[in-house]
This record gives C-alpha cells, sequence and structure tokens, in this order.
C-alpha cells in the first residue's frame, strides 16, 4: 500500500490565483480530512469527509472548497489564494468505525505552499 | 469542547537523559489520546494511543505514556534520549462517539544534545 499521497509537493503561487492540492489514500478508509500547519499553532481542521458525497466544515473553513466523489480521493480547491493560506497542508485518513480501528489517523507527507 | 495544552514548546535534553513532554487535556467526556512525532519535512506518524484500556501505553521508538484521569493528563516520556528522538511531538484529543475529529496541541520541539 502507498498510503496516503499528496501532490504536489511544493507550490507557489501569486495572490488570487486558484489550484488544487490533491489527496489519495488506498487503504478504504472512509474518513478522510485536511489540516493546515502553522508555527505554534499545531494541526487546525479545514474540511473532512466520513465518506464518498459526505463532507464538512472543521475549524478553519474559510478560502477552501473540498469533495468527495470517490472514496479514494480528497482534494483540496484553493479558489483564489491569499497570503494567510501560506501554510503546510496535510492530508490524513482513518476508518470511521468506532473503537481502536477507527481511531488512528494516517497522514500524507504534506504540501507546502507559498502564496506571494 | 475538547482541548490540548503542550507546555513547553520547546525542550532540550542532553543524550541519554530522560524524556518528558507534557500534555493536559479538557474534556467532559472520556477521550482517546494520541501522541504524534513529526520529523523535519515529514508528516505525522502515531507514537502510541490511549483508548480506555490500559492507562499505561508503550509506543514505538521506546515511548510511552500515562493516562491520568484525575490529573488530566497524558505526558510521554522516553527513559534514555537518542540524538534521533529530534523531532516535533503533538498530543491530540478525539471524543468518543465524536466522529473522528481530532484536535491538536501545538507542540513541543524536542531537542537532543550530545
Amino acid at each position: 500500500n502507498a498510503g496516503v499521497t499528496q501532490t504536489p509537493k511544493f507550490q507557489v503561487l501569486k495572490t488570487g490565483q486558484s489550484m488544487t492540492l490533491q489527496c489519495a489514500q488506498d487503504m478504504n478508509h472512509e474518513y478522510m480530512s485536511w489540516y493546515r500547519q502553522d508555527p505554534g499553532m499545531g494541526l487546525r481542521l479545514i474540511h473532512y469527509s466520513v465518506g464518498a458525497g459526505i463532507t464538512d466544515q472543521g475549524e478553519v473553513p474559510n478560502g477552501y472548497n473540498v469533495s468527495r466523489s470517490t472514496t479514494e480521493d480528497f482534494p483540496l480547491r484553493l479558489l483564489s489564494a491569499a497570503p494567510s493560506q501560506t501554510s503546510v497542508y496535510f492530508c490524513a485518513s482513518s476508518y470511521s468505525s468506532q473503537g481502536a480501528r477507527g481511531n488512528e489517523q494516517f497522514f500524507g507527507p504534506g504540501t507546502r505552499l507559498t502564496v506571494l | 469542547a475538547q482541548s490540548v495544552t503542550q507546555l513547553g514548546s520547546h525542550v532540550s535534553v542532553s543524550e541519554g537523559a530522560l524524556v518528558l513532554l507534557r500534555c493536559n487535556y479538557s474534556s467532559s467526556v472520556p477521550p482517546y489520546l494520541f501522541w504524534y512525532v513529526q520529523y523535519p519535512n515529514q508528516g505525522l506518524q502515531l507514537l502510541l494511543k490511549y483508548t480506555s484500556a490500559a492507562t499505561l501505553v508503550k509506543g514505538i521508538n521506546g515511548f510511552e505514556a500515562e493516562f491520568k484521569k484525575s490529573e488530566t493528563s497524558f505526558h510521554l516520556t522516553k527513559p534514555s534520549a537518542h540524538m534521533s528522538d529530534a523531532a516535533e511531538y503533538f498530543c491530540a484529543v478525539k471524543l468518543t462517539g465524536g466522529g473522528n475529529k481530532l484536535t491538536f496541541g501545538t507542540g513541543t520541539q524536542l531537542k537532543v544534545e550530545l
């Protein structure tokens, strides 16, 4: 298994540009999520999905859109990039079922985004 | 609402010394608790997790953590630090029965010196 994969690894955008960060997992996980990591702030949840066709907002959703058309993929879209969105973005996935099996989230390697 | 507090954004220890990274949580219901490690320019890797079984949890790389309900704590320890332990460590909490949303602490950067 490749686990959770993210592309690209690095990206530089100009203010106002749009782009999509890709995330895919091959573990048949129902639950997928996007976090952003900023210095001194830990990881903050942007959006999450409990299954194909179902998404919901996390702690910091403004400026980001998501969709979940398949179990494997969970892309994150920036419609009009702003310097405040400069961050490292992590995608994660897990089983949704309760109990120990459902609790561990597996993280991708991250995308480092700079908005000028 | 649940939250996690990690005391000390930077911790420095000598190689061979005890590692102690502190984590306190607030939750109105029994939580699941996690420690993740992040090496430079990498994603997060699970070190260990507490899921209401044994209160002393052993993880990878010689780390362990003890869940203390009376102190609302889940501190991470390792008896003897190694240079390869230098990384950032995150404590996280998830409510039982509350879906899979994790709330992370702000992280502790561990430095190991010769």
